[in-house]
């Protein structure tokens, strides 16, 4: 078990509405990546924050947003949710920015 | 964009037989990481590897990466049905040492 806990795990929303995950990292990790993995696919980089600021971001659209706490906790935010939204969402914790990653058991999104 | 391609997609073995799964890019690696997934789990961290040449063995596990750090080799010795899973490869390529690019995966069945 790696520390990295995810929640909710299981989440269905409507086309249109708005979701929040959340993810506590591990102790002693200051940085907190995002992933978002399709089904069958590898996962695709969302964005990085190192100590509360956004640290890097990957090719998604505006309506993905994020925020770090100073625990260092991070939350995902997704605006007018779209149907290729349904996927597992991925956070990683690590203690730098370009360091090993520990990944949580990830939110299953399904949007319908 | 960089670009990581693993091969195979996909793997079924039976048990005691050997396999390799290679991962190769373009571009140069900073570090490179290899991962093991489970249905509806996060990625667990199996290795890193920075320097080129470099070989590390995981029990039956080995891994290797090239000598350029470009590639990246998994083979497993004796593969044993708890060996199933999502095989994933995953870089910090060098310049963009923020996003670590995930290749698509190569899922690995291995039969009784």
């Amino acid at each position: 078990e790696t520390g990295v806990t995810q929640s909710p795990t299981h989440l269905i929303k409507t086309r249109g509405q708005q979701v929040t995950l959340r993810c506590s990292s591990q102790s002693g990790h200051n940085t907190v990546s995002w992933y978002q993995q399709a089904l069958g696919q590898g996962p695709q980089f969302i964005f990085q924050y190192y100590r509360e600021e956004e640290n890097g971001r990957g090719n998604f659209p505006p309506r993905f947003s994020g925020l770090q706490f100073p625990n260092y906790s991070s939350e995902l935010n997704v605006n007018a949710l779209e149907l290729d939204d349904s996927a597992l969402y991925l956070c990683a914790s690590s203690w730098d920015a370009n360091t090993e990653a520990f990944f949580g058991q990830g939110t299953r999104l399904t949007v319908v | 964009t960089q670009l990581l391609e693993q091969s195979p997609q996909f793997l079924s073995i039976q048990e005691g037989e050997n396999l390799t799964v290679y991962c190769n890019s373009s571009s140069v690696f900073s570090s490179l990481q290899w991962y093991r997934q489970e249905p509806g789990e996060g990625p667990v961290l199996l290795v890193t590897v920075v320097t080129g040449g470099e070989v590390k063995k995981l029990k039956r596990l080995t891994f290797q990466f090239g000598d350029a750090r470009k590639d990246s080799s998994l083979h497993i010795t004796a593969a044993q049905p708890g060996d199933t899973g999502l095989y994933l490869c995953a870089g910090f390529f060098s310049g963009s040492a923020r996003q670590l690019t995930f290749g698509s995966g190569t899922q690995l069945t291995v039969l009784p």
